[in-house]
């Protein structure tokens, strides 16, 4: 079975701060990949990034940077001079290949608030 | 290019009816998935359709169905409402993750539901 945890419920910064949001997995399968999404007020859930677990280059687009660590099982993700359009939940994911498919498997959530 | 679009948006319920929700997928992707998502939790997987068959399935209920349509679109249904199938229900299309990566899910923006 897999899991994802998000162990910071809630985190407030003000504005230009650079923040950083903690994920760890778990899962049995040597292949899984790896998913950051936003979920603005209006309730969709929107597409950050993807990772594979063979691919442990960290990326950087524009000021989101993603840190992929297998050792530690973690997959954190930097908001750098973050802005308050920023403000959002954003949930960590994880996906495996199974012959019949695939699903995301959801951590529960960092709502992130930037102040002013 | 229309994304993945869901109705009603909001409805009210009362407990032991059944309610029917409805998506039309991104143009272009022929998988569709549902995902209950309770208020302040992540998104749970309910299940996953492609060609019109149930390919994989979460840990819910038989009183959870669907269907997909040959235009791709798709229903969830619910009997037998409880109070805690209250949720934010979303829809994500995609290509067939079969045929490739996974790849990322197009969510919609939900349909609320209140079961009182």
């Amino acid at each position: 079975a897999q899991k994802v945890t998000q162990a910071q419920t809630e985190i407030s910064v003000v504005e230009k701060e650079d923040v950083t949001l903690d994920c760890v997995y778990e899962t049995r399968d040597t292949t899984y990949y790896l998913f950051w999404y936003k979920q603005p007020p209006s309730g969709e859930l929107v597409f950050l990034i993807r990772r594979n677990s063979f691919d442990e280059q960290n990326e950087i687009s524009g000021r989101y940077s993603w840190n992929f660590q297998k050792s530690t099982s973690s997959f954190n993700f930097t908001i750098t001079a973050s802005q308050v359009v920023d403000s959002a939940v954003y949930f960590c994911a994880l996906s495996v290949r199974e012959t019949s498919g695939s699903r995301l498997t959801f951590g529960e959530g960092t709502q992130l608030t930037v102040n002013p | 290019d229309a994304g993945v679009t869901q109705s009603p948006t909001h409805l009210i319920k009362t407990r032991g009816q059944q309610v029917t929700l409805r998506c039309s997928p991104k143009s272009g992707h022929d998988t569709v998935s549902w995902y209950q998502q309770a208020l302040g939790q992540g998104p749970q997987f309910i299940f996953q359709y492609y060609e019109e068959e149930e390919r994989q399935r979460g840990n819910f209920p038989d009183r959870f169905s669907g269907h997909q349509f040959p235009n791709y679109s798709s229903e969830l249904n619910v009997n037998a409402l409880l109070l805690g199938d209250s949720a934010l229900y979303l829809c994500a299309s995609s290509l067939d993750p079969l045929a490739g990566l996974p790849g990322e899910l197009f969510f919609g923006e939900g349909s609320r539901l209140t079961v009182l």
